[in-house]
């Protein structure tokens, strides 16, 4: 099945700066998605972004499926930023794989 | 705006008790889905519902693990005996269906706890 790797495993920054998340894929996918989970465990939707570039206020998303990758960026990152960021991709069948996650702390 | 909802949202329970998670997805979504979720880890496909029937469960530990979606609404999953190792999320998500576009909703999850 499609392996997915995410990275970094944990960030922390402060309050205001930028970040890049990546998210790697081991074959060809017809879905990816970004979730925030927030503290309480509710997966939050952040982007659905098989290809191309989307924007949502401070949050963008890019996937090159061609390149089996998708990055996904927080600019003047606040405090409620904080929680862990997951990466879902499925192939043509609609099996669904979580990446790990990465862990984002933003500091006040 | 609609949701996934699921019930009970906490769970606590001895082992070899048996327990019972209930799912409604979005109204309209045909797919249901249910996950696992370790604490530390990404979630963890278990079953996939299209309408009632049963498209992929290969993940699903049936010797104690069984999901219905009788009427192709709402879904239960079911637990017996529950196991130490079963304390965990469980999560529902449901989709449109659609090969093209099959964007997934999470509901709130069911945190269980197995003592």
């Amino acid at each position: 099945g499609i392996q997915v790797e995410q990275s970094p495993p944990d960030l922390i920054l402060q309050e205001g700066a930028n970040s890049t998340l990546r998210c790697n894929f081991s074959d060809s996918v017809n879905n990816l998605q970004w979730f925030h989970q927030n503290p309480w465990g509710q997966l939050i939707n952040l982007f659905y972004i098989p290809s191309g570039t989307k924007q949502n206020g401070r949050l963008s998303a890019t996937t090159v499926a061609t390149e089996r990758y998708s990055l996904l960026y927080i600019s003047s990152s606040q405090t409620t930023d904080s929680g862990v960021y997951f990466c879902a991709v499925a192939d043509y069948g609609q099996n669904f794989v979580f990446g790990p996650g990465t862990r984002l702390s933003v500091l006040p | 705006e609609a949701e996934v909802a699921q019930s009970p949202r906490y769970k606590i329970t001895e082992k070899s008790q048996a327990v019972a998670f209930w799912c409604d997805p979005i109204s309209g979504h045909a797919t249901l889905y249910w996950y696992r979720q370790i604490l530390g880890q990404g979630p963890e496909l278990l079953v996939q519902f299209q309408d009632e029937s049963v498209v992929d469960d290969s993940q699903l530990p049936k010797d104690r693990f069984s999901a219905e979606r009788l009427k192709g609404v709402d879904s239960t999953l079911k637990i017996q005996p529950a196991e130490l190792g079963d304390s965990a999320m469980y999560l529902c998500a449901s989709s449109k269906v659609g090969l093209v576009y099959n964007e997934q909703f999470f509901g709130p999850g069911t945190r269980l706890t197995v003592l």
